[in-house]
């Protein structure tokens, strides 16, 4: 157990739809990072928080945004969503901003129908 | 730009065999360089890790990894695999200039065959 904490597990819904990925860093990382592994690009980061602040930002679509709040929870929220959006989403946390380990959740995983 | 290339999509080793899965990377500086394990429905879960200092690195569940600057390699490996080993390997490199991003391999799949 890594200590990240990713919900749902499972979610499954239809194309055009809006959903609500959340995650709970390990205790006291400041970090959290959202990447995105599907079967035809791999693992492909998407976007990164710093104590609240955007710090990194990969290949994330605009369909899809993210925050970190207050509490240092994450959400990637995904948006008008197609079939190509399937995957499985991870999120990860670290202590800081860099030079650290990043430890990952077990993942959500997302199918649009 | 960073890259990490592992150039075996499966690889099949019997139990008790020793194991070496490559990654060669790509990237200018020095690198933050990671090996991470994902089982079937499950997460990634890390091995072992690369900062800096002794090149030779020791993991959980006996696995090591060597980092040769001179070859952009950082090729993990473990004496004797068990049944259980049986899973997809990451490499990942990092850096410190662009936030902690970590750019991942494809991946290897390795079977363990009895």
């Amino acid at each position: 157990d890594s200590g990240v904490t990713q919900t749902p597990k499972h979610l499954i819904t239809a194309t055009g739809q809006r959903v609500t990925l959340r995650c709970s860093p390990r205790s006291g990382d400041l970090s959290v990072y959202w990447y995105q592994q599907s079967l035809d690009q791999g693992l492909q980061f998407l976007i990164q928080y710093y104590n609240g602040e955007e710090r990194a930002k990969g290949n994330i679509l605009e369909r899809f945004s993210a925050q970190q709040f207050p509490d240092l929870h994450s959400e990637l929220n995904l948006s008008s969503l197609e079939l190509g959006d399937s995957a499985l989403y991870f999120c990860a946390s670290s202590v800081e901003s860099s030079g650290n380990t990043i430890y990952f959740g077990e993942g959500s995983w997302l199918t649009v129908v | 730009a960073q890259s990490v290339t592992q150039p075996d999509i499966h690889i099949t080793v019997s139990e008790g065999a020793s194991l070496e899965l490559r990654c060669n990377y790509s990237y200018g500086a020095t690198p933050y360089l990671f090996w991470y394990v994902q089982s079937p429905g499950q997460g990634l879960q890390l091995l072992l890790k690369y900062f800096s200092g002794d090149t030779l690195v020791q993991g959980i569940k006996g696995f090591e990894a060597e980092f040769k600057r001179s070859q952009s390699s950082f090729n993990l490996r473990k004496p004797s695999v068990h049944w259980s080993d049986a899973a997809e390997y990451f490499c990942a490199v990092g850096n410190m200039e662009y936030g902690n991003k970590l750019v991942f391999g494809a991946g290897t799949i390795l079977r363990v065959k009895s």
